[in-house]
């Protein structure tokens, strides 16, 4: 039972290079999200996925796209790389039960660095 | 705006110390909370979590939290640290209204000396 699996989890790129991270989870899970890690700043959110064919932004989605393809996958877009994009990206799932926040199942991360 | 506060952003304790990581959040309404834990190069995962019930949780590796609900506060620890619990550590609030949204503090370091 692999959970969530990232690719890739290394990538450098340019400044105003284009991107897609993908994500996808074998736990049947409805929900899903994309969250960026920084020092000192925990993890913040970027899009979520409550369910199959719904995103919505979150905390800092400028800059970024996402698309929910199918129930297991949900993909991470940057159109244009800038530098203030290098973060560790991390995708997550949880089952939603009603309106209650259940607890998140991590992928490994993606190291990106924008030069 | 709903945010969580975590007080200390680097620990570091000899092992056999006990360990008590403070995190407290701003909403007033009803809340799941949880701890996760980042080992080095690792993923994170779920610690522990409350979602009603008894106020002192227990979780995994040792382990416990206390929810005191007139503090806002969750405060994780542990009686006795290993190497092994060198780690980051989060502590995440969902408001009931915005199920959909997980709210994360900044982390805490733990740096366990052998």
């Amino acid at each position: 039972n692999a959970g969530v699996t990232q690719t890739p989890k290394f990538q450098v790129l340019k400044t105003g290079q284009s991107m897609t991270l993908q994500c996808a989870q074998d736990m049947n899970h409805n929900s899903m999200y994309w969250y960026r890690q920084d020092p000192g700043m925990g993890l913040r959110l970027i899009y979520y996925s409550a369910s199959e064919g719904t995103t919505d932004k979150g905390e800092v989605p400028n800059g970024y796209n996402v698309s929910r393809l199918n129930k297991r996958e949900f993909s991470l877009r940057l159109e244009s790389a800038a530098p203030s994009q290098t973060s560790v990206y991390f995708c997550a799932s949880s089952e939603q039960i009603h309106r209650l926040g259940q607890p998140q199942h991590f992928g490994d991360g993606t190291r990106l660095s924008i030069l | 705006a709903q945010s969580v506060s975590q007080h200390n952003h680097h620990v570091i304790l000899s092992e056999a110390a006990s360990l008590e990581l403070g995190c407290n959040y701003s909403y007033g309404g009803t809340v799941n909370l949880f701890w996760y834990v980042q080992y080095p190069g690792q993923h994170l995962q779920l610690l522990l979590k409350y979602f009603s019930g008894d106020p002192l949780v227990k979780g995994i590796k040792g382990f416990e939290a206390e929810f005191i609900k007139s503090k806002f506060s969750f405060n994780l620890r542990k009686p006795s640290v290993q190497w092994s619990d060198t780690a980051e550590y989060f502590c995440a609030v969902s408001p009931y209204t915005g199920g959909f949204k997980t709210i994360f503090g900044a982390g805490t370091r733990l740096f366990v000396k052998a």
